[in-house]
């Protein structure tokens, strides 16, 4: 069964920072990966979708890699903001059911 | 833009009561889900069906149930709620292949006392 797992569970940076988030996966054989972000109380937001032929994903601040061959994809949010304080999650798709990490908590202070 | 829409941001029910959870989604996706999200716990689904009158338990069936009349409603029943039920609810939909990517609604925070 595929296992997905976020580290760090939380972290907390200054503003302007340059960051990585990781997520990595037990079974390689994905079709695809996505990253969410969740503010608290609310649903999650697709940022990022990752095809299992792809390498990496763009968008603004945003780049998402993924190497299937290890297991692990990142997600590098560039000049970080305030306003990028969330719970972003990934999850693997295998099969008609994605598989969910429990999200790093990110905090960006001023 | 796809656009996946569940009735109720918040709702309060007493112990004892059915409860209809709503979720709709306007692109003729096949794949509808349901989770329920716990601090500490994660997002862990409940039902999902892949088409019309068609469903599948998740990983936490016991107390709910579902029905899909339609395909762009998918409908989340607590039989006789209780306050272990006490959740954040969350409807995801998705295309017809496992290339698809998953939408999800704003979610519904569901008290129940």
């Amino acid at each position: 069964k595929q296992e997905v797992t976020q580290i760090p569970a939380a972290l907390s940076v200054p503003e302007g920072e340059n960051l990585v988030l990781n997520c990595s996966f037990t079974d390689s054989a994905i079709y695809n990966l996505q990253w969410f972000r969740q503010d608290p109380g609310k649903g999650l937001t697709s940022l990022l979708l990752i095809q299992s032929s792809q390498r990496e994903q763009t968008s603004g601040r945003l780049n998402a890699s993924l190497d299937k061959s290890s297991g692990r994809s990142t997600l590098y949010i560039a000049a970080s903001q305030p306003g990028d304080s969330a719970t972003y999650l990934c999850a693997s798709r295998g099969s008609y059911i994605p598989t969910f990490g429990r999200g790093t908590s990110l905090i960006v202070h001023p | 833009d796809v656009k996946v829409t569940q009735s109720s941001r918040y709702l309060v029910k007493r112990t004892g009561e059915k409860v209809f959870l709503e979720c709709v989604q306007d692109m003729d996706h096949e794949n509808m889900f349901w989770y329920r999200q716990d601090p500490g716990l994660g997002l862990r689904l409940i039902y999902f069906s892949y088409d019309v009158k068609m469903k599948e338990k998740g990983d936490i069936p016991e107390g709910y149930s579902v029905s899909r009349e339609k395909k762009e409603r998918f409908s989340l029943i607590l039989e006789s709620a209780s306050t272990n039920q006490t959740s954040m609810y969350l409807c995801a939909s998705s295309g017809d292949t496992e290339y698809s990517p998953l939408h999800f609604g704003n979610g519904t925070r569901l008290t129940v006392t």
